[in-house]
């Protein structure tokens, strides 16, 4: 069965710091990845994808994730963190299976936290 | 502005309550689909529709129905809620069930009493 895990239920972090959001997957075939962010009270917001290419996907704001097929992970990553990153962030898989559904297999989500 | 409606945003109602929570996008996409996202679960799809008239079920369709009758809207209607449907609720569209980027409505938070 095709899944997402994401180890970290919270990340703390100062602002300025870098930051690293976990996430692994088990998929047959080509994973095609993804990673939303939804702030408070809001809807999901994409910020980047994988399909194919180069590993290392650049999104909004600044946000980054780096593809690993050996180690089969999908880690969003940023520079420097700023108090406004703060949100909940969402690692999701496309889930193509048996047929063609076009459903999204999410991660349990991780809370990140910036502080001043 | 391209984007994915829901209404209401928020709702507090009674076990055995019909109701239906609307989506609606202006995309022109074939594809749409309704999550609901509990805490430590994610989000876990409900139903989706790959086109008018087209619809199947998702992971955790019990409880739910939808229906596609137009482009734009999809949808859904809990016909008798129960507190185990307490959740958050969202709707997704896509240009199609193979476009990468699914785009998602701001949620309608429900409490079933």
């Amino acid at each position: 069965a095709q899944s997402v895990a994401q180890p970290e239920d919270q990340v703390n972090v100062a602002e300025g710091n870098p930051l690293t959001v976990k996430c692994t997957y088990s998929v047959s075939g080509n994973p095609y990845l993804f990673w939303y962010v939804q702030y408070p009270n809001r809807g999901l917001q994409f910020l980047l994808k994988y399909i194919t290419g180069d590993n290392l996907v650049k999104g909004s704001y600044g946000f980054e994730a780096e593809f690993n097929k050996s180690q089969t992970s999908f880690h969003l990553k940023k520079p420097s963190a700023l108090v406004s990153d703060s949100a909940l962030y969402f690692c999701a898989v496309r889930d193509w299976g048996s047929s063609n559904t076009g459903k999204l297999i999410f991660g349990q989500g991780t809370t990140l936290q910036v502080k001043p | 502005e391209a984007q994915v409606t829901q209404n209401p945003r928020y709702l507090i109602t009674v076990t055995g309550k019909k109701l239906t929570v609307t989506c609606s996008q202006n995309m022109n996409h074939e594809y749409m689909s309704w999550y609901r996202q509990d805490p430590g679960l994610g989000l876990r799809q409900i139903y989706y529709s790959m086109n008018v008239e087209v619809t199947d079920k998702g992971d955790v369709p019990e409880g739910y129905k939808v229906s596609r009758k137009e482009k734009r809207n999809f949808p859904l209607i809990l016909e008798s809620p129960s507190p185990n449907q307490t959740s958050l609720y969202f709707c997704a569209s896509s240009l199609d069930a193979y476009e990468e980027t699914q785009y998602f409505g701001p949620g309608t938070r429900l409490l079933v009493l």
